[in-house]
């Protein structure tokens, strides 16, 4: 079944602290692998995919498929980046995104 | 704004009524997407469009759920005989071919 996996509902991390929001995901083929956001009272935004390798707001991600993972990384966060982050996958039908539940980043100045 | 538009932002109806939102894609884009999200949740596909032809329904979607795009434009999506499991956020995304889907600001539904 596909099914994408974010293990922590809330992150709590400092200022400056570097972040990592976890994702793991279940597909049987080759699936592309998004994370968007979204910050407080605005809608869901594209942050980042895994076939265009950007750095987006100093946030990367790699797609480890042997782990089967798309674990979101910065190295020194900051209090803009609090926000609802959620891992998105696309499989084969390139239409149909599924989603984690989201993790809650909370930065503490 | 040249975003994805949803309308209305909020609805407040009572069990057993119908309701109907709408959703504006941005103009150029020729697929449309319906996701539901409740709380604490990341959004559930439930119907995608390609143009004016409806592609796709998830199983989540009931008979009493009905979309369309009737010119490949504005897309509506109606519940009929709404029961309290149908509260939750309605999105509306659109993208342009199977590039980034961009999202409109939802659409609250509570059913009391």
């Amino acid at each position: 079944a596909q099914r994408v996996t974010q293990p922590e509902k809330l992150l709590s991390v400092f200022k400056g602290a570097p972040v990592e929001l976890k994702c793991n995901y279940s597909y049987s083929g080759s699936p592309e692998l998004f994370w968007y956001v979204q910050y407080s009272r605005q809608r869901l935004q594209l942050l980042l995919r895994h076939i265009s390798r950007e750095s987006i707001k100093g946030f990367t991600a790699d797609l480890n498929k042997g782990e089967t993972s798309f674990h979101l990384k910065k190295p020194f966060a900051q209090e803009e980046d609090s926000a609802m982050y959620y891992c998105a996958l696309s499989g084969d039908s390139n239409y149909q995104l599924i989603w984690g539940a989201g993790t809650k980043l909370i930065i503490k100045p | 704004d040249t975003g994805v538009s949803q309308n209305p932002r909020h609805k407040i109806t009572k069990r057993g009524q119908n309701v109907t939102f709408r959703c504006d894609p941005i103009s150029e884009h020729n697929r449309l997407y319906w996701y539901r999200q409740t709380l604490g949740q990341g959004p559930e596909f439930l119907t995608y469009f390609q143009n004016e032809a409806q592609l796709e329904k998830s199983r989540l979607l009931s008979d009493r759920f009905s979309a369309e795009r009737p010119k490949g434009s504005f897309s509506t999506l109606e519940i009929q005989r709404t029961e309290q499991g149908d509260s939750a956020m309605y999105l509306c995304a659109s993208s342009a071919g199977v590039l980034e889907q961009y999202f409109g600001p939802g659409t609250r539904l509570t059913v009391t």
